[in-house]
């Protein structure tokens, strides 16, 4: 119940494409669900997130479409560019009522090559 | 920018001997954690650390490996006798929640191998 499923392992987009990312879970107490880009030798790094109050975010090329009936998120990428070659991992997590900590759980990441 | 910072950047141990992880978090942060990467893996959460005790840990941090916040700008992940499944990244990582965000902000990490 604390998985996230990541989808697919590896992705490859030409240039201009769009490249897209899908992820599910199981756990409905989950609240909040981002999406971090790991380059090779580096750590993940916050790309964007979302809750599940709403259906869509974007942020420049970057898009998340969530569904919460059916447990699915997803990372849109537009446009995609060989700058955004990378892994890209999903994750979740659940605020505690009372707040603090909330320890991510990641999908399986997706290594994403972008052609020129 | 503010960044979490690691040493060191490459670790080599020989199996069964101690090693300790360093970790500076972002200076405002509260909660701190400490998660592993095996080689072409996914991220997987060790522990998380708040008001100097630990929030949670995971199957994973057992009795050999304990966590530490000596003074108030490091954190500190020890494994007393390291194994060969022990290689792998580790990223420290923190976060406010005030102001409501959730970031975790990541380190670059530690690369430990184990011989």
């Amino acid at each position: 119940q604390q998985q996230v499923k990541q989808s697919p392992q590896s992705l490859i987009v030409q240039k201009g494409g769009i490249s897209i990312i899908n992820c599910a879970y199981e756990n409905t107490a989950f609240d909040y669900f981002p999406w971090y880009q790991q380059f090779p030798g580096k750590g993940p790094a916050l790309l964007i997130a979302i809750r599940p109050d709403v259906s869509e975010k974007k942020e420049g090329r970057f898009t998340i479409s969530f569904n919460k009936s059916a447990k699915q998120f997803s990372l849109h990428i537009m446009d995609s560019q060989p700058g955004d070659s990378a892994t890209y991992f999903c994750a979740a997590s659940m605020q505690p009522f009372s707040g603090g900590y909330n320890k991510l759980i990641f999908g399986a990441g997706t290594r994403l090559a972008v052609h020129p | 920018e503010p960044e979490v910072t690691q040493t060191p950047s490459h670790q080599v141990t020989q199996m069964g001997q101690e090693v300790i992880l360093r970790c500076v978090p972002i200076s405002n942060h509260l909660y701190f954690y400490w998660y592993r990467q095996i080689l072409g893996q996914k991220v997987e959460f060790l522990v998380s650390f708040y008001n100097n005790e630990i929030s949670e840990k995971s199957e994973i941090f057992d009795d050999q490996f304990s966590v530490e916040r000596p003074d108030g700008s490091n954190f500190t992940l020890k494994i007393r006798s390291t194994k060969l499944e022990d290689s792998a990244m580790y990223f420290c990582a923190s976060n406010t929640l005030a102001g409501g965000t959730d970031t975790q902000y990541f380190g670059p990490g530690t690369r430990l191998t184990v011989l």
